[in-house]
């Protein structure tokens, strides 16, 4: 079982639309958590660290079940510019090595 | 205030020969990280440094070497490279506490 797993999609979803992603992780000493997009042949780039209490930034908004060892990642109001690859990121207790995902493509349509 | 640079963006070796990968960061991080991203298999880390001086291997370290040069400086050397090691190749380094990572550009190698 990967420590990490997410669905790879694709995700083709219309403008204006709200998508969800969900990433589960196998180690329960995990500490933090992140996601991060990364656009066709480009490095990834953080997009937010995700706390126990839920997060949002705008359109989006990122929460953590630790009971049921998973992350979420939501976006609403899509638009052509989301674009991208979302990698979910984990970083086991004791450890300076993140384990990434990977990776859910999103493609927005017009 | 760059962040974190990568040399070179693109490579092309024929098998057998070697090459250093460069990576430096000015954002006074700690730790610096290499990883290779391949088609469906993610960002796989090949070494990283904790700190100045020392250095760990990742998941796939086999046909790699790396030296943390000081704190900004971070390489990773292909002694004799193999078609198997075709890759986008990323560094990174770490914000300490937080944990929040930045990436170079990443070097695009083909080994033929």
């Amino acid at each position: 079982r990967k420590e990490v797993e997410q669905d790879p999609g694709p995700f083709n979803v219309p403008e204006g639309a709200t998508v969800a992603f969900n990433c589960t992780y196998s180690n329960s000493a995990s500490q933090s958590f992140f996601w991060y997009r990364q656009d066709c042949r480009k490095e990834p780039k953080l997009l937010m660290s995700v706390y126990s209490s839920g997060n949002e930034d705008g359109r989006f908004t990122a929460q953590l079940n630790r009971a049921s060892q998973y992350i979420s990642l939501l976006i609403r109001d899509s638009k052509l510019s989301d674009s991208a690859t979302y990698l979910c990121v984990a970083l086991p207790g004791a450890t300076n090595k993140l384990i990434f995902g990977t990776g859910t493509l999103l493609a927005v349509q017009p | 205030n760059a962040g974190v640079t990568q040399t070179p963006k693109f490579q092309v070796l024929k098998t057998g020969q070697s090459m250093t990968l460069q990576c430096a960061q000015d954002m006074n991080h700690n730790s610096m990280y290499w990883y290779r991203q391949d088609p469906g298999m993610g960002l796989r880390l090949i070494y990283y440094s904790a700190s100045e001086g020392t250095t760990d291997k990742g998941e796939v370290p086999n046909g790699y070497n790396v030296s943390r040069l000081n704190k900004r400086e971070f390489s990773l050397r292909l002694e004799s490279a193999a078609p198997s090691q075709t890759s986008v190749y990323f560094c990174a380094s770490i914000v300490d506490k937080s944990y929040e990572q930045y990436f170079g550009p990443g070097t695009r190698l083909t080994v033929t």
